[in-house]
């Protein structure tokens, strides 16, 4: 029972490298979220996808692309990374908007140096 | 728009004493309201959530919380704290109509830590 899936969980990179975080979910979830995490911040929404086909911009999504690849899949791509995106990177996905719960992944802890 | 405010980023509390955690919610439509459970080094979990059906819920371990639309607030409550509470808690909202209802919009967390 997986649930929501991310790789890679940790990764280190040096500014201006390109890397893509990985999610998949196997609960059929038409909607997937993607959050980071920060001290004294909380979860911030990078992007979203409400269903397969559709993404759409969070509160902070300069820096970030996503690709909803199939109703499992759903990829965060920084393409020239910077340090101010340190930060742990969450995936969620439910089934629908408004009330559903959302269920998260582990995480993945990134570092740009 | 809709937002969540945290009052208190961090609450210390004896065990066996009462757990308060404040949230109070902004949203142009009638909310959708959640609080969620994080412990070291996991993922959120849901706690409980309030959909527009009874005002009072009872969640998971014993929390409940209370919608009170006159005070926007929906405040978490647990009667007896435990060692296993100690946990960073959020408190989230999404809106009950229009396009905006996929975004779930968190607070900035509450630290709880429980002292024996």
């Amino acid at each position: 029972n997986a649930g929501v899936t991310q790789t890679p969980k940790f990764q280190v990179l040096k500014t201006g490298q390109s890397m893509t975080l990985q999610c998949a979910q196997d609960m059929n979830h038409n909607s997937m979220y993607w959050y980071r995490q920060d001290p004294g911040m909380g979860l911030r929404l990078i992007y979203y996808s409400a269903s397969e086909g559709t993404t759409d911009k969070g509160e902070v999504p300069n820096g970030y692309n996503v690709s909803r690849l199939n109703k499992r899949e759903f990829s965060l791509r920084l393409e020239s990374a910077a340090p101010s995106q340190t930060s742990v990177y969450f995936c969620a996905s439910r089934e629908r908007g408004g009330g559903g719960e959302l269920f998260f992944g582990e995480g993945s802890r990134l570092t740009v140096l | 728009a809709q937002s969540v405010t945290q009052l208190g980023s961090h609450v210390s509390v004896s065990e066996g004493a009462l757990v308060l955690l404040r949230c109070n919610y902004s949203s142009s439509v009638p909310p959708y309201l959640f609080w969620y459970v994080q412990y070291p080094n996991q993922g959120l979990q849901l706690l409980l959530k309030y959909t527009s059906a009874a005002t009072l819920v009872k969640g998971i371990n014993g929390f409940e919380a209370e919608f009170k639309k006159s005070e926007t607030s929906f405040h978490l409550t647990k009667p007896s704290a435990h060692m296993s509470d100690a946990a960073e808690y959020f408190c989230a909202v999404s809106s009950n109509s229009g396009g905006s209802n996929y975004k779930l919009t968190f607070g900035k967390g509450t630290l709880l830590t429980v002292n024996p």
